[in-house]
């Protein structure tokens, strides 16, 4: 079992609609990192976050760490093509390697 | 993603070839993590290297993959006697310091070399 888990693994949204993804660990996060990779390329860091509560905003994406630190939302508003991807959420539990949850596909339909 | 360069972005080689790929990573960054993702999975962690040094090779197979970063010059991973299931995306990610959970900044990755044995 995977110590992140993502939903929903795939969403299919109209241009201009919100939608948000949900990111939950198995176990107490001390650091939350949200990547949006598109198809065929690396990962583009979006937001990290570290104190419970907290919460972020880029542009139209928003993304939020839970007052426990075992779950994060990542909300976009009026959703455009660009933003298009699949999009990542990673944490570190042991020293050196980040964990991935296994990605939420976005398509947006204009 | 300029800063972390990876090549190359496509590698083809045939069954029993070596695969050598390359990740220069972010100027001022000594630490570089290599992950693999095969098709339709996620991210896993492979190796973490500083100059000269494996630190944690937790992640590699223990056969036929290896990793290095010299003093001078790229970190390579290398893959031996390639077969299908090699096929995937490796990507070098790097940050400045030691990354742990603790970090309070991120890991930076390149675009990936996408590897396809024939």
């Amino acid at each position: 079992s995977q110590e992140l888990e993502q939903s929903p693994q795939s969403l299919i949204v109209q241009e201009g609609k919100n939608l948000t993804i949900n990111c939950t660990s198995s176990k107490t996060l001390y650091g939350l990192y949200w990547y949006k990779q598109k198809y065929g390329e690396g990962l583009i860091f979006l937001m990290m976050l570290q104190k419970g509560g907290e919460e972020k905003s880029h542009e139209k994406i928003t993304a939020k760490l839970d007052e426990k630190k075992q779950q994060s939302s990542l909300h976009i508003t009026a959703s455009q093509p660009s933003h298009a991807g699949i999009y990542l959420c990673g944490a570190g539990y042991n020293n050196n390697d980040m964990r991935f949850g296994a990605g939420t596909r976005l398509t947006v339909k204009p | 993603n300029a800063g972390v360069m990876q090549n190359p972005r496509h590698l083809v080689r045939r069954r029993g070839q070596e695969a050598r790929l390359r990740c220069s990573p972010m100027k001022g960054h000594s630490h570089v993590y290599w992950y693999r993702q095969l098709p339709e999975e996620g991210l896993k962690f492979m190796v973490y290297l500083q100059k000269e040094n494996i630190i944690d090779e937790s992640g590699m197979p223990k056969e036929r993959f290896s990793a290095e970063f010299p003093k001078e010059g790229p970190s390579i991973l290398r893959i031996q006697q390639v077969v299908r299931g090699d096929s995937a995306a490796y990507f070098c990610a790097s940050s400045p310091q030691q990354w742990t959970g603790y970090s309070n900044q991120p890991q930076h990755f390149g675009d990936g070399t996408r590897l396809s044995i024939l």
